[in-house]
């Protein structure tokens, strides 16, 4: 089984600032399958980024993804409000599709 | 729209039997993969299991394995989880799943919640 640890736990960042969340893999994942999500308080979860790096339909140029073999990062640019939630990010190239525990960006 | 719609959630003792459903529109339903993943109250995202478009290869994560079956019926629609022997542990929100491209879930339903508690 492939472990996902994300970092930080906990961020704290101010509307307009750069965040940036890391996903390390306990091993080699295809950048092919490696997903992002965005998750708000008592919402289902949001596809964000496909294969590493690829925005999924209707996901604000703001966030990128970049990343290969263990160490994936996500980036969004210029934080909005609407920005702070959970993240998870998510291997889906072999079974078990194991999810990280999440990095809850929250407002300073 | 794609719009996936889970029912079948509730209270049920340790030991019990519960099938969830997920009714599909909007998208060719025997074209994607489908998949149940769960949220535990306050916890992260587990995926629990995942079904191929013609629902010939299914595949478990080792926490349900055994006791968890997924079907689907390409003619309604309908993706399905079967759970059994149910555990304190399988309380959480169950949520179906579309997979899209590079095998990710592109679309979400609401979820279910199923409570098991004595």
């Amino acid at each position: 089984e492939i472990v996902l640890t994300q970092s930080p736990g906990t961020l704290s960042l101010s509307p307009g600032e750069r965040a940036t969340l890391s996903c390390r893999a306990s091993q080699s994942v295809s950048s092919s399958y490696l997903a992002w999500y965005q998750q708000k308080p008592g919402q289902a979860p949001r596809l964000l980024i496909y294969g590493a790096s690829s925005r999924a339909t209707g996901i604000p140029d703001r966030f990128s993804g970049s990343g290969s073999g263990t160490d994936f990062t996500l980036t969004i640019s210029r934080l909005e409000p609407e920005d702070f939630a959970v993240y998870y990010c998510q291997q889906c190239g072999s079974s078990p599709y194991t999810f990280g525990q999440g990095t809850k960006l929250e407002i300073k | 729209e794609v719009q996936l719609l889970e029912s079948g959630g509730g209270l049920i003792q340790p030991g019990g039997s519960l099938r969830l459903s997920c009714a599909a529109s909007g998208f060719t339903f025997s074209s994607n993969t489908m998949s149940w993943v769960r949220q535990a109250p306050g916890k992260g995202l587990e995926w629990v299991s995942t079904i191929s478009g013609s629902g010939g290869s299914t595949y478990f994560a080792d926490s349900v394995k055994g006791r968890f079956t997924i079907s689907r019926d390409n003619s309604k629609n309908t993706l399905y989880l079967q759970m059994n022997s149910l555990r304190a542990e399988d309380t959480a929100l169950y949520y179906c799943a579309r997979g899209g491209r590079g095998q990710t879930f592109d679309y979400w339903g609401q979820a279910a919640l199923v409570t098991v508690s004595s």
